[in-house]
C-alpha cells in the first residue's frame, strides 16, 4: 500500500492475555519504529528496526514487551500477560532510511485491557 | 536526554485568524518533524524541518537549529485544522533514530 499499516485497528483484551500487534510499513522503507501514546505518558518510543541491525530496544517498558521483524518488512509486537497499564494507542512508523529519517506513522492500534 | 517543549499547550482560535505555535529542544537535532493528529487519532505530516523554512498552502514552518527552536504558522485557519500539533526531534549524533516528541499544542478553530 502506499502508507502505512497497522492491524487490527482496535483490540480489547482481557488482563493476563497476550496479544500481537501487526505493523506493515511502507514499500522499500528499511526502518521502522514502534511508539505508544497514551493519555498519561504521551507519545514514547518503544522499538526500533534498522534493516538486518540488532533492534534497538530500549524504549520498551518492561520484558512482557517484544518485537520482531520479518525478512526486513513487516513487523510484529507483541505483549504478555497484558496488564491495564497497557491500555494505550500503539504507533508504527517506518522511514527510508537512518539517514533519510523523516517518519510517516500508521493509523495506530488502540489497545484496551479489561 | 534531549528535551523538547511546546507552547502554547491550548489554543483556541476564530476562523479566519492566524497563529504561531513553538517548539524549544535542548540540544542540536538532525530531524524536526511536525504533524497534525486529526481527531481520529492519525498523525499527518506536516513538514520534515530541521533547518530553514519552508511553505505549504497555509501552513509555514521555520527552524532556526543555532538558537534550538522551530515555529509552526497557520494563516487564515479553518475548522479543520483542530486538533492537536505535534513536534518531535532527533537528537544529532544520537545512536537511536526515534523521535521525541512534545507534549503537542491542543488547537480548537471555532467557526
Amino acid at each position: 500500500g502506499a502508507g502505512v499499516s497497522q492491524s487490527p485497528s482496535n483490540k480489547v483484551t482481557e488482563k493476563g492475555k497476550d496479544v500481537e500487534l501487526r505493523c506493515d510499513p511502507i514499500s522499500g522503507h528499511t526502518a521502522l519504529y514502534w511508539y505508544r501514546q497514551s493519555l498519561g505518558q504521551g507519545l514514547e518510543f518503544l522499538i526500533y528496526f534498522q534493516g538486518n541491525s540488532a533492534p534497538d530496544k530500549s524504549g520498551l517498558p518492561s520484558d512482557r514487551f517484544s518485537a520482531e521483524r520479518t525478512g526486513g518488512s513487516v513487523s510484529t509486537l507483541t505483549i504478555q500477560r497484558t496488564q491495564q497499564e497497557d491500555s494505550a494507542v500503539y504507533l508504527c512508523a517506518s522511514s527510508l532510511s537512518t539517514a533519510n529519517n523523516e517518519q510517516f506513522f500508521g493509523p495506530g492500534t488502540r489497545l484496551t485491557v479489561l | 536526554g534531549i528535551q523538547v517543549e511546546q507552547s502554547p499547550p491550548d489554543l483556541i482560535l476564530q476562523e479566519g485568524a492566524n497563529s504561531t505555535l513553538r517548539c524549544n529542544f535542548s540540544d542540536s537535532v538532525n530531524n524536526l518533524q511536525w504533524f497534525h493528529q486529526n481527531p481520529w487519532g492519525q498523525l499527518i505530516n506536516l513538514f520534515y524541518i530541521p533547518s530553514g523554512t519552508k511553505q505549504n498552502g497555509r501552513l509555514s514552518a521555520t527552524t532556526v537549529a543555532t538558537e534550538r527552536y522551530s515555529l509552526l504558522y497557520i494563516s487564515s485557519s479553518q475548522t479543520t485544522d483542530s486538533g492537536v500539533y505535534f513536534c518531535a526531534v532527533r537528537a544529532y549524533g544520537g545512536s537511536q533514530g526515534n523521535l521525541i516528541f512534545g507534549k503537542g499544542t491542543k488547537l480548537s478553530v471555532k467557526p
